[in-house]
C-alpha cells in the first residue's frame, strides 16, 4: 500500500539533546512538508521541499534542520536550539504542484521534558 | 499580515446540515483547502477550490467567493463519525497557511 509513515509515534527527551524524526514516503511525490500542531492550534509549516536535495524555510523554521537527499525521505532534526519543541509533527507530501492535496503521515508526539 | 478566521466549535445531531465558515486576509492567494481531523489523527484532505463557486463530493461541498475573501464546507446528512476538526487552508505566495480548525461534534 503507498503512504507516509513517520517512526516513531512517541518521542521523549531531554532539553539540550537534538532528536530525528523520520519521515518516508512511496507516493512517489516530488513535494514534502513538516508541520507542528500546537494544543487547539493549526498546523504550522516548518520547512518544505519541492524537489530533491533543496528545500526551503516555512513559517517556524527556528530551532529546526532537514535533509533531502532521496525523494522518498525527508528527516527532521528538532534541535536544543528550539525553545519550545514537545508538539505533534505532521509529515506530509504531495505531486509537484499538488499543494493543495497533502497526504498526511500518522504524526509524531515529541514530547521533552 | 496573513490570517484565516474560522469558528472554534460547532455543534449539531445526526443527519442535519451544518456550515464551517472560513475568511481569509492574505496576498497572492491560490486557493483554499479543507482538512478533516479527527482527535489524535491525521488530517485527511477534503476539496480545494481554486475559483469561485460550489465544489460537491458526496455529503461534502466546498464553497469559494473570491471578492469576499470567504469560503465555507457544507456537511449534510451528518453522521457521528464527522465529529472531527476542521480546517481551511489556503496558499499565498510560498506559504501554506491553514486556520486553527473548527471542532465539530455530532451528537444522536
Amino acid at each position: 500500500d503507498g503512504g507516509i509513515t513517520q517512526s516513531p509515534k512517541y518521542l521523549f527527551r531531554k532539553e539540550g539533546q537534538n532528536v530525528t524524526l523520520s519521515c518516508e514516503q512511496n507516493l512517489n511525490h516530488d513535494a514534502m512538508y513538516w508541520y507542528r500542531q500546537d494544543p487547539g492550534q493549526g498546523l504550522r509549516l516548518i520547512y518544505y521541499s519541492q524537489i530533491v536535495n533543496d528545500f526551503q524555510k516555512g513559517d517556524i523554521a527556528e530551532g529546526y534542520s532537514v535533509s533531502r537527499e532521496k525523494k522518498e525521505s525527508f528527516p527532521l532534526t528538532v534541535t536544543s536550539a528550539q525553545k519550545n519543541p514537545t508538539a505533534f509533527y505532521l509529515c506530509a507530501s504531495s505531486t509537484g504542484q499538488g499543494w493543495s492535496e497533502q497526504y498526511f503521515g500518522p504524526g509524531t508526539r515529541l514530547t521533552v521534558t | 499580515g496573513q490570517s484565516l478566521e474560522q469558528p472554534s466549535e460547532v455543534t449539531a445531531v445526526e443527519g442535519a446540515i451544518v456550515q464551517i465558515n472560513c475568511t481569509y486576509q492574505t496576498s497572492g492567494f491560490y486557493g483554499l483547502s479543507w482538512y478533516q481531523q479527527h482527535d489524535g489523527g491525521a488530517p485527511t484532505f477534503l476539496s480545494y477550490n481554486a475559483l469561485d463557486g460550489l465544489e460537491e463530493t458526496g455529503r461534502f461541498s466546498s464553497f469559494l467567493s473570491r471578492s469576499d475573501s470567504y469560503g465555507y464546507l457544507l456537511l449534510q446528512e451528518l453522521q457521528m463519525k464527522d465529529s472531527a476538526s476542521y480546517f481551511c487552508a489556503v496558499k499565498a505566495g510560498t506559504a501554506l497557511i491553514f486556520g486553527k480548525g473548527t471542532t465539530l461534534s455530532v451528537s444522536s
